[in-house]
């Protein structure tokens, strides 16, 4: 079991905007910020998302997130056939002394 | 370009040992904190362990907790991880990711991987 709780999958249509929750605690992300990771099938991940809601370069505004409390979200408008992957998130944990991650959303372009 | 290539992967037998090592390139390896992060078959993301970027301050997860040592050498740009004493559940892939600032935990760039079965 992971300490950060995602839903194992979520979908959308092309153009739709999906939401991935991410539900922690007062540990992890009610007192540290959050980061989101994407992977494909076969790859290693990528930084999506990092301190809440920064991209990197060469992230699509598309990509957005947000923290209330001891959840974060990760949201994709205008969705697209290629945004089909695991998105992953991740957080200090105090009490662990370590990064702890969400078990992993897999997300499909129907 | 930041290139973080791992190798020493394969088979090792339960009990036996094996070192892991990433070579960097494209930054300033001796300024940034380095991680690795692990992934089980079919598995979610697991962090491993932390080295700050003078080696001097290290982290581990407790799974790997006073089995797995991880080092670097910054004169040769080079990260590693030893495992010993590794067990089936440590089968996975591992990578070397590097740390965004010094110590941020925020991974920005991954390895490819490499594979790591623990089987007899």
């Amino acid at each position: 079991q992971s300490v950060l709780t995602q839903p194992p999958s979520a979908s959308g249509t092309p153009g739709q905007r999906v939401t991935i929750s991410c539900s922690g605690s007062s540990s992890n992300i009610g007192t540290n910020t959050v980061n989101w990771y994407q992977q494909f099938p076969g790859t290693a991940p990528r930084l999506l998302i990092y301190t809440n809601n920064q991209r990197p370069s060469g992230v699509p505004d598309r990509f957005s997130g947000s923290k209330s409390g001891t959840t974060a979200s990760l949201a994709i408008s205008g969705l697209q056939s290629e945004d089909e992957a695991d998105y992953y998130c991740a957080a200090w944990d105090d009490s662990l002394s370590g990064v702890v991650f969400g078990g992993g959303t897999k997300l499909t372009v129907l | 370009e930041v290139q973080l290539v791992e190798s020493g992967g394969g088979l090792v037998q339960p009990g036996g040992s094996l070192r892991l090592s990433c070579s960097a390139s494209g930054f300033t390896f001796s300024r940034c904190a380095m991680h690795w992060v692990r992934q089980a078959p079919g598995k979610g993301l697991e962090f491993v362990s932390t080295i700050s970027s003078d080696g001097g301050r290290t982290y581990y997860a407790d799974s790997v907790k006073g089995r797995f040592t991880i080092s670097r050498d910054n004169s040769k740009n080079t990260l590693y991880l030893q495992m010993s004493s590794p067990r089936a559940e440590d089968t996975a892939v591992y990578y070397c990711v590097k740390d965004l600032n010094s110590g941020s935990y925020i991974f920005d760039y991954w390895g490819q991987g490499t594979l790591v079965t623990v089987s007899s």
